[in-house]
């Protein structure tokens, strides 16, 4: 699977877009980007998932660019409930292939 | 809106005892993981399981790690012979099987050996 870079730590004030970059750029063809976040200890929590085409669900906005060596999850209004670690993991569409999480980047989201 | 649960929510255990968590999956998944997430670090996959039979492990499922969906509804993962360094949340996942699926994560199992 490829490797994803992600910044260890970002702040958001409340009510502001957070804006979460992944570098993902060895990526291959067939490989999935997915977003999930923990929230303090509890299990992790899918979020959205994208191929190449950007995705809107009612939690977040995925952004792939065109080339798909990067993207973007967009929390369009984020709340002091979205604070937690987010976690950007691209894996080939295998059901018996596990999620590999990796450190992932510590939102902060302040009043 | 369906979810993955997990008992107990907290274990206590002494080394060498054998310990079994339970996962009760999303009732119409087809693919179920275990992970473990020491505290402080990053969560790591043990084993999926599809069919009745183990579909992937990594090298932390040893022989001391076994899997087992006894009935229609529940998913176990036993370990054998506690040590200390088992002391972690585990996490039971599932997901529907169609490709590209998402995983659902239950709410985890607080081991502690002693």
């Amino acid at each position: 699977d490829a490797k994803t870079t992600q910044p260890p730590s970002m702040d958001c004030a409340e009510g502001r877009a957070a804006n979460l970059p992944c570098n993902h750029s060895t990526i291959s063809g067939n490989e999935y980007v997915y977003w999930y976040r923990q929230i303090h200890s509890q299990g992790p929590q899918y979020i959205i998932h994208g191929l190449k085409n950007n995705e809107t669900n009612e939690m977040a906005s995925l952004i792939i660019t065109e080339d798909r060596k990067s993207s973007t999850l967009i929390l369009p209004h984020a709340t002091l409930r979205d604070t937690a670690v987010y976690y950007c993991i691209v894996r080939l569409p295998y059901n018996n292939n596990d999620m590999r999480f990796g450190a992932g980047t510590r939102l902060t989201v302040k009043p | 809106e369906p979810e993955v649960t997990q008992t107990p929510s907290h274990q206590v255990t002494q080394m060498g005892q054998e310990v079994i968590l339970r996962c009760v999956p999303i009732s119409n998944h087809l693919y179920f993981y275990w992970y473990r997430q020491i505290l402080g670090q990053k969560v790591e996959f043990l084993v999926s399981f599809y069919n009745n039979e183990i579909s992937e492990k990594s090298e932390i499922f040893d022989d001391q790690f076994s899997v087992e969906r006894p009935d229609g509804s529940n998913f176990t993962l036993k370990i054998r012979s506690t040590k200390l360094e088992d002391s972690a949340m585990y996490f039971c996942a599932s997901s529907s099987g169609t490709s590209a699926a998402s995983q659902y994560f239950g709410p985890g199992t607080r081991l502690l050996v002693l």
